[in-house]
């Protein structure tokens, strides 16, 4: 089956300890992205990646950082996490990026600083 | 740059009536709009897009929306809601030149079907 993953999905941490959420798609596509999603705010985009070795910033990448190692894996990393990081995260996909093609995601990562 | 304002936050209708969730753009450039749809506690997947050609454009669970350039709208309809259209519904607008890779949200609507 067609899909993006992400883990873990459910996760409460405290303040200023490192962690990372993995998200990995299975449908050979070469742009990934990474989505925090507030009340009140809809979706914005945190990080997003054209290729392996190929990441940008998107509108909001403070506190953040992702690699992209493998074409299907792609990290989101929390080096520092503070309360402001509280959030649900969502990864996508999609074939090669361009605007007009359908984004895949993921189930989610609901996350909280403490 | 782009924006999308999604003008009511939530949207409570009685099962089997119409329903039009509200979407406005601004952008500069020719753009492509999107609505997905959130599922509860699932991620988002696509309704219907619009990219070019016809207005009115159809997509999935009986949802339709027609792109209006003039009023820079993109409202998204359905004639009778059922239940399980219990979720949340997000317009999204990009740019359609070239080199453009980002998709920008609204802040969506929660459409609440009542029996």
């Amino acid at each position: 089956e067609a899909q993006v993953t992400q883990n873990p999905r459910y996760l409460i941490t405290v303040t200023g300890k490192k962690l990372t959420v993995t998200c990995s798609q299975n449908m050979n596509h070469e742009y990934m992205s990474w989505y925090r999603q507030d009340p009140g705010l809809g979706l914005r985009q945190i990080y997003y990646s054209m290729n392996v070795e190929v990441t940008d910033k998107g509108d909001v990448p403070e506190g953040y950082k992702v690699s992209r190692k493998e074409k299907r894996n792609f990290p989101l990393i929390l080096e520092s996490p503070s309360p402001n990081q509280t959030s649900l995260y969502f990864c996508a996909s999609s074939p090669t990026g361009r605007i007009g093609e359908t984004q895949y995601f993921g189930p989610g990562t609901r996350l909280l600083v403490l | 740059a782009q924006s999308v304002t999604q003008l009511d936050s939530q949207v409570p209708v009685f099962e089997e009536a119409p329903v039009e969730l509200r979407c406005n753009y601004s952008s500069s450039v020719s753009v492509y709009l999107f609505w997905y749809v959130q599922y509860p506690n699932q991620g988002l997947q696509l309704l219907l897009k619009y990219l070019s050609g016809s207005t009115l454009v159809k997509g999935i669970n009986g949802f339709e929306a027609e792109f209006n350039k003039s009023q820079t709208s993109f409202h998204l309809r359905k004639p009778s809601v059922h239940i399980s259209d219990t979720a949340e519904y997000f317009c999204a607008v990009g740019n359609s030149g070239a080199g453009s890779y980002q998709l920008t949200f609204g802040k969506g609507t929660k459409l609440s079907v009542i029996p």
